[in-house]
C-alpha cells in the first residue's frame, strides 16, 4: 500500500488567498483525521471523519476552516481566507478502527505571508 | 478533561539507555500510544499499551501503570538515528480520535 497521500507537500501563499489541502487515506481505513502541528501548540486535532461523516470538528479554529470527505478515498481541508497565523504543518492520518493505530501522511507545510 | 505531560527535551549518549516519561489524566482510559517523529517527517507508531506492565519490542519497550496514570518509553542501545521527538497519546474520552502530548525531543550525542 502507498500509505496516506497528501498534496501539496509545500504551499506558500499570500494572506487572503484560499488554500486547499488534499488527502487520500489508506484503502480500507474508515477513519480520517486532520491535524495541525506548530512548535508552540504541538499536534492538534482539527476534525475527524468516521465512514466519511464528520464526527468532531471542535478543533477547527474558526469559520475560515472547512473540511469535506465526499467519498472513502478523498478528503480536503480548505482555509479561506488564509492568514499568517495559519502557517503550520498539516497532517492527515487514517486508521482502521477509530482510536486504534493511526497512519500519518507526510504532511503539507503551509506558509502564509 | 484530558491532559498529558512529558518532558520537553532530553539528551542521551549513543549506546546508553534512556527513559522518556509520560503522565496522563483521562476520565475513561482506553490505552496509551507512543509515536516517534523525526524532524520534518510524520509521526510513526511505536507502541500501544492497554494493560499494566512492560511490552518489549526490540530496542524499544513501553511500560504502563493505569493506577498511577503513568507510562514510559525505554530506548536501549541508543543510536544516532533515535534522535527524534517522542509523542505520548491517549484516545480522546468517548471518541475515536487521539489526544497527543506535546512530545519529548530526544537528542542522541556521540
Amino acid at each position: 500500500d502507498a500509505g496516506v497521500i497528501q498534496s501539496p507537500r509545500h504551499e506558500v501563499t499570500e494572506m487572503g488567498q484560499e488554500v486547499t489541502l488534499r488527502c487520500k487515506p489508506i484503502s480500507g481505513h474508515n477513519s480520517l483525521f486532520w491535524y495541525r502541528q506548530t512548535m508552540m501548540r504541538g499536534l492538534e486535532l482539527l476534525i475527524y471523519f468516521n465512514n466519511n461523516v464528520p464526527i468532531d470538528d471542535s478543533g477547527m479554529p474558526e469559520d475560515r476552516f472547512s473540511a469535506k470527505m465526499p467519498n472513502a478515498s478523498f478528503s480536503t481541508l480548505k482555509i479561506q481566507p488564509s492568514e499568517p497565523r495559519d502557517s503550520a504543518v498539516y497532517f492527515c492520518a487514517s486508521s482502521l478502527a477509530g482510536a486504534g493505530e493511526q497512519y500519518f501522511g507526510p504532511g503539507t507545510r503551509l506558509t502564509v505571508t | 478533561g484530558q491532559n498529558i505531560d512529558q518532558p520537553t527535551e532530553m539528551t542521551a549518549t549513543e549506546g546508553a539507555i534512556v527513559q522518556i516519561n509520560c503522565t496522563y489524566q483521562t476520565s475513561g482510559f482506553n490505552g496509551l500510544f507512543w509515536y516517534q517523529q523525526h524532524a520534518g517527517e510524520a509521526p510513526t507508531f511505536l507502541s500501544y499499551n492497554v494493560l499494566d506492565g512492560l511490552e518489549e519490542k526490540g530496542r524499544f519497550s513501553s511500560f504502563l501503570s493505569r493506577s498511577k496514570g503513568y507510562s514510559y518509553l525505554l530506548l536501549k542501545e541508543l543510536q544516532m538515528k533515535d534522535s527524534a521527538s517522542y509523542l505520548c497519546a491517549t484516545p480522546q474520552t468517548g471518541a475515536n480520535n487521539l489526544f497527543f502530548g506535546t512530545g519529548t525531543r530526544l537528542t542522541v550525542i556521540p
